[in-house]
């Protein structure tokens, strides 16, 4: 079936840190990949998405390129803020999944930025 | 645009009572999903609606668990019997259809935290 693996958390940086969070997948179609951030005491909010190979998505600083060959979708940010603390959370959806298109979730990094 | 409505936003019983949760989704999402997300998981599908019709339920504990969607807008989530392991953040997310989260992804509300003790 279909799974998500990020790396574990916590990940502490100081602010204008580089931030890297690993995650890889493995789907038995071609998926499309998201990048979900959760604030604290906030539902999911959709980051970035990239919906075939070698597509890069990016959105307030933060990127994430679609690599099939490695079936990996790794975040990027060259910079952080205290203000991107958060959970960040790595998803696929594939359209062969019996044609559900039902998301499949990693277990989430949490990020802390320290002034 | 409205985003995803969930109520209540904090929910605290006793084991073996019932409690149910409330969605209302981004108006004209046809599909909508309940998730489960336990502290430290990532959120985990119970059911997936697409306008009034169950399109998977797979992972959903239908002894006590139960959803419904009846004029395919709100939906709501009930247990009954409540359990310990069932403390969690219940999330809401709606998308245009079926196809359109892989598009442009889903929109969730703020969710409702369950504390059964």
């Amino acid at each position: 079936g279909n799974s998500v693996t990020q790396m574990e958390g916590p990940v502490t940086l100081s602010e204008e840190a580089f931030l890297t969070i690993n995650c890889t997948y493995t789907a038995t179609g071609y998926p499309s990949l998201f990048w979900y951030v959760q604030y604290p005491g906030e539902g999911l909010q959709l980051l970035l998405k990239a919906t075939k190979a070698d597509d890069k998505g990016s959105n307030k600083g933060f990127e994430a390129t679609y690599r099939k060959e490695t079936t990996s979708f790794h975040l990027e940010k060259g910079s952080v803020q205290v203000s991107d603390s958060a959970v960040y959370f790595c998803a696929l959806s594939d359209p062969a999944s019996g044609g559900s298109y039902i998301p499949t979730f990693g277990r989430g990094t949490s990020l802390i930025v320290h002034p | 645009e409205a985003g995803v409505a969930q109520s209540p936003r904090y929910k605290i019983i006793e084991k073996r009572q019932s409690v149910a949760f409330w969605c209302n989704p981004i108006s004209g999402h046809a599909t909508l999903y309940w998730y489960q997300q336990i502290l430290g998981q990532g959120p985990k599908l119970l059911i997936q609606f697409q306008n009034n019709g169950v399109v998977d339920d797979s992972q959903l504990p239908k002894d006590r668990f139960s959803a419904e969607r009846l004029k395919g807008v709100d939906s709501t989530l009930k247990i009954q019997p409540a359990k310990l392991e069932d403390s969690a953040v219940y999330l809401c997310a709606s998308s245009f259809d079926l196809t359109g989260g892989v598009i442009a992804g889903y929109t969730f509300g703020s969710g409702t935290r369950l504390t059964v003790v």
